[in-house]
């Protein structure tokens, strides 16, 4: 099991970027999300998916979208890229009702200037 | 989303125990606590989680009282190691969201 996968580990966007955080998880799990980290802050919750073709938003949606297609695959997408959203992404899934761990990926470090 | 309450830090040395309390005052009747680990540039890591009463693992215990507004994270025997970001957030049963507080930085000493 390679667990929870993302990609890129870092990127450098310009302002008005657009572009698609990759997340996906071999363990079959119901549930997916998306956090990001500010330098020195808690994770904070953008959107979430508890299965394939549901999902809901969380605390800081905007300037976010997501889709999710497949049980194993939960991309982020960045719609025109702003320096507040300069920040490190999480992406995390846990396998559903009456469980509530998460598993997180390493993350992916992103710049926009 | 409801948003959990903890100490910004604490200071600890090698082989003691650490309790790290966590309050909750809202918490919703179905709502799960569950606490994580995360070092510098890694993604967190789940340690435990309970909903009432004491629950142990390999690694650690928690402690939530019957009113359920606040828990203790307790570490046995800390080593450097264990130097970290404590999160403890509130799970809900009914959805996959969940809010992570400011966390606790810990710092064990030698």
């Amino acid at each position: 099991n390679a667990g929870v996968t993302q990609t890129p580990k870092f990127q450098v966007l310009k302002t008005g970027q657009s572009m698609t955080l990759q997340c996906a998880q071999d363990m079959n799990h119901e549930y997916m999300s998306w956090y990001r980290q500010d330098p020195g802050m808690g994770l904070r919750l953008i959107h979430y998916s508890v299965g394939a073709g549901i999902t809901d938003q969380g605390e800081v949606p905007n300037g976010y979208n997501v889709s999710r297609s497949t049980t194993e695959d939960f991309p982020l997408r960045l719609l025109s890229a702003a320096p507040s959203q300069t920040s490190v992404y999480f992406c995390a899934s846990s396998p559903g009702p009456g469980r509530y761990e998460q598993y997180f990926g390493p993350g992916t470090r992103l710049t926009v200037t | 989303l409801a948003k959990t309450t903890q100490p910004i830090s604490m200071d600890s040395y090698e082989g003691q125990e650490v309790n790290i309390t966590c309050s909750h005052n809202n918490i919703a009747t179905n709502d799960y606590i569950t606490w994580y680990q995360q070092f510098p540039s890694q993604g967190p890591r789940f340690i435990i989680q309970g909903y009432k009463t004491k629950v142990t693992n390999e690694v650690a215990s928690l402690f939530i009282p019957a009113d359920r507004k606040s828990s203790t994270l307790s570490l046995p025997r800390v080593s450097l190691s264990d130097t970290a970001v404590y999160y403890c957030l509130e799970m809900s049963t009914n959805a996959g969201k969940s809010t992570f507080g400011d966390g606790t930085t810990l710092t064990v000493k030698p």
